[in-house]
């Protein structure tokens, strides 16, 4: 069976520290895979998505890249954390775009301060 | 104004009640998915539709793509079922979700 691993569940990082999130897949192969952030009251937005390895597209202009170096390895990465970074990151999965279904991480909770 | 709009914002039932959440949106779909996201966070995907109804133990998802309306059910709520239910709106030729911003249910014992 397919899973979704993300770590770590949670984080706290000072204000210009770097940040690395992973996210890996098992049980299936050449995945698309998104990573999606949730401000504090506000809905899920997109951030990256990628349909294959070193393959990363941006959706919103912002402090944080993605990176995809193997096939079932997503991460997302910050050089210098802003305060406006906090929030709830979420990595999925899907085997052939969103018009099959997605599958989500347990997500991870960011505080920075 | 979001091309995705949840309805209520908020809502809570007593153990036992019929639970309806809408979703409303404004673009041409291919899919919409139901989430439901967990107090810690996580999130679970509980349909994905395209057309018509689909069912899975007590929830019921319909979808009316003429009218760009979708509803999620349960039944016979529980506590447990308590958690921030959102829809998702998948355009057309893109692979882009548009998110709600959820419905908070609370269901009490």
């Amino acid at each position: 069976s397919q899973t979704i691993h993300q770590w770590p569940a949670t984080l706290v990082q000072p204000v210009g520290s770097p940040l690395s999130l992973e996210c890996t897949v098992e049980g299936t192969s050449n995945p698309n895979l998104y990573w999606y952030r949730q401000a504090a009251g506000r809905g899920l937005q997109l951030l990256f998505y990628s349909v294959g390895i070193g393959q990363i597209s941006s959706e919103v202009p912002q402090n944080l890249s993605a990176s995809r170096p193997q096939d079932r390895q997503f991460i997302l990465s910050s050089k210098k954390l802003l305060l406006s970074d906090s929030g709830f990151y979420l990595c999925a999965w899907s085997r052939g775009g969103l018009h099959t279904e997605a599958f989500f991480g347990q997500g991870t909770r960011l505080t920075v301060v | 104004k979001n091309e995705v709009e949840q309805s209520p914002q908020n809502l809570t039932a007593q153990e036992g009640e019929f639970i309806t959440i809408n979703c409303s949106y404004s673009v041409g779909i291919s899919a919409l998915h139901w989430l439901q996201q967990h107090p810690g966070g996580g999130i679970v995907s509980l349909f994905m539709l395209s057309s018509g109804k689909k069912k899975h133990g007590r929830l019921i998802a319909t979808i009316n793509i003429q009218e760009k309306h979708s509803s999620l059910h349960i039944t016979a709520s529980h506590p447990r079922d308590s958690a921030v239910y959102i829809c998702a709106a998948l355009p057309y030729n893109t692979d882009k979700l548009i998110f709600g911003t959820g419905t908070r249910l609370q269901v009490f014992p």
